[in-house]
């Protein structure tokens, strides 16, 4: 079965800090990955993708995720944390058989503390 | 310059109601979609609409019926609205090549009372 799993519902870094969202996912065939943010009262924003090539992606704000074949894990990361960048984070596989759908996590709320 | 935009941003209405939520998209893509977003944030795709064929019908009631124009343009009508469809609504859209990822609009709040 297809599935994207966010192990935790709410990570909480302190501003300054390295801030990691972990994601897993389970596709057949090579997955194309991506990261979405969601914050309060808006729509989400693509982020990033992984689809073939160099491992570590970098994307918008400074975000990067770093994508494990052997793990099947597609990790969202940021060296410094920002109070702004307190918000929900989804996780999505392009869904094989379909290239339209997305398979989805639950999501993780992140909070930076100042 | 709104890429994806929804009308309305804020829909209340009571049960037995009958809705419509409008989406535009001016970026060219072929491809729209309907999610809904629960209280808990979870996403889940109801519709896909590529260039106005209906590709992706998820298990949603049949009293949600989305009708697309044209390309630019996917409408949600819904019928005898109930308390559980209180939810968010967005529209997204992707392009029909390359790696598909999808932009959303800024949600629709419905409100069932």
């Amino acid at each position: 079965a297809q599935s994207v799993a966010q192990p935790e519902d709410q990570v909480n870094v302190a501003e300054g800090n390295p801030l990691t969202v972990k994601c897993t996912y389970s596709v057949s065939g090579n997955p194309y990955l991506f990261w979405y943010v969601q914050y309060p009262n808006r729509g989400l924003q693509f982020l990033l993708k992984y689809i073939t090539g160099d491992n570590l992606v970098k994307g918008s704000y400074g975000f990067e995720a770093e994508f494990n074949k052997s793990q099947t894990s597609f990790h969202l990361k940021k060296p410094s944390a920002l109070v702004s960048d307190s918000a929900l984070y989804f996780c999505a596989v392009r869904a094989a058989g379909n290239n339209r759908k997305l398979i989805w996590g639950l999501g993780t709320s992140l909070a930076v503390n100042p | 310059d709104t890429a994806v935009s929804q009308t309305p941003k804020y829909l209340v209405t009571q049960m037995g109601n009958d809705k419509s939520i409008k989406c535009e998209q001016n970026l060219g893509h072929d491809t729209m979609y309907w999610y809904k977003q629960d209280s808990k944030k979870f996403l889940k795709i109801m519709f896909s609409y590529n260039n106005k064929e209906l590709i992706i019908n998820e298990t949603v009631p049949n009293r949600f019926s989305p009708k697309s124009p044209d390309k630019a343009h996917l409408n949600l009508h819904i019928n005898s609205l109930e308390l559980g469809d209180s939810a968010v609504y967005f529209c997204a859209s992707s392009q029909d090549r390359g790696t598909y990822e999808q932009y959303f609009g800024p949600g629709t709040r419905l409100t069932v009372t």
